[in-house]
C-alpha cells in the first residue's frame, strides 16, 4: 500500500500525558498537512510543510502542540499535557507542488482524553 | 476569514433518487473549490474540483458547478446508489494555495 499511513490508528491517554502520532506521506509528495476533526464537523487546518520547512501555523495550534517533519519524509505531531479538550481525530496529508487542493489522506489517528 | 457553509444533513434517498447538497463559501479573491468524500472506515479522498468560475468537476455520476455570482458549488448526481452513501465535505483552497478550508459535511445515507 502506498498510501498516507498514521500511526497509531487510536489513542487512549489521561489528562496531562503527552502523546505523539506519526505521519507517512506518499513517498514523492512534497507538502504534509496536519488537520483536526471533531465529531460532526469538518476538518479543522493545523499547520502543513514543504519538504522540512514548516510554513503555516494554525491559531489552533496552542504552545502544547508541536509537529516536525525532519529531512522532508515522515512527520510527528506532539501533543503535551494533553486536555479533554484535545480528543479528536488527527488526519495527516499529503500533496504535490502544482496539484492545488489535491491532498491524500490518511485514515487518521483518533485521540481519546481521559 | 475563508469560510465553507454545508445543508446540515443526513440526507437520506432511495436508491436512483436525485441528489444534490448545496455548498457556499465565503472568499476573498478567487479560491479553487473540491468536494471530498469520506466513506465508512476510510480516509477522505477528493471527488472532483473546478478552478474558476463556470467550471463544471465531475466524477463517478457527480457534478458541481463553480457559481461565483452566488458563491455556490452545489454537489449533484442524477441516480444515486447505496454505494454512494457517505459524508461529503465541501472545501475551498486559498488564492495562495496554502491550506484547504472545509465545511462542516453532509452525511448521504441511500437506502435500497
Amino acid at each position: 500500500d502506498t498510501g498516507v499511513s498514521q500511526d497509531p490508528r487510536h489513542k487512549i491517554t489521561k489528562r496531562g500525558q503527552n502523546v505523539t502520532f506519526r505521519c507517512d506521506p506518499i513517498s514523492e509528495h512534497n507538502r504534509l498537512y496536519w488537520y483536526r476533526q471533531t465529531l460532526g464537523q469538518g476538518p479543522e487546518f493545523l499547520t502543513y510543510f514543504q519538504n522540512e520547512a514548516q510554513l503555516e501555523k494554525s491559531r489552533l495550534l496552542s504552545d502544547r502542540f508541536s509537529a516536525e517533519r525532519p529531512k522532508g519524509s515522515f512527520s510527528t505531531l506532539e501533543i503535551q499535557r494533553t486536555e479533554q479538550g484535545d480528543s479528536a481525530m488527527y488526519l495527516c496529508a499529503s500533496s504535490l507542488i502544482g496539484y492545488t487542493g489535491e491532498l491524500f489522506f490518511g485514515e487518521g489517528s483518533r485521540l481519546t482524553v481521559l | 476569514g475563508d469560510s465553507v457553509t454545508q445543508m446540515e444533513g443526513p440526507v437520506t434517498l432511495s436508491e436512483e433518487a436525485f441528489l444534490t447538497i448545496n455548498c457556499t463559501y465565503t472568499a476573498t479573491g478567487y479560491p479553487s473549490l473540491f468536494w471530498y468524500v469520506q466513506y465508512p472506515g476510510e480516509g477522505l479522498q477528493l471527488l472532483l474540483k473546478a478552478t474558476k468560475a463556470d467550471d463544471k468537476g465531475s466524477n463517478k455520476g457527480f457534478e458541481a458547478t463553480y457559481r461565483k455570482e452566488t458563491t455556490s458549488f452545489h454537489l449533484e448526481k442524477g441516480s444515486v446508489q447505496v454505494s454512494d452513501s457517505a459524508v461529503y465535505f465541501c472545501a475551498l483552497m486559498d488564492n495562495a494555495g496554502n491550506m484547504l478550508t472545509f465545511g462542516g459535511g453532509t452525511r448521504l445515507m441511500v437506502k435500497p
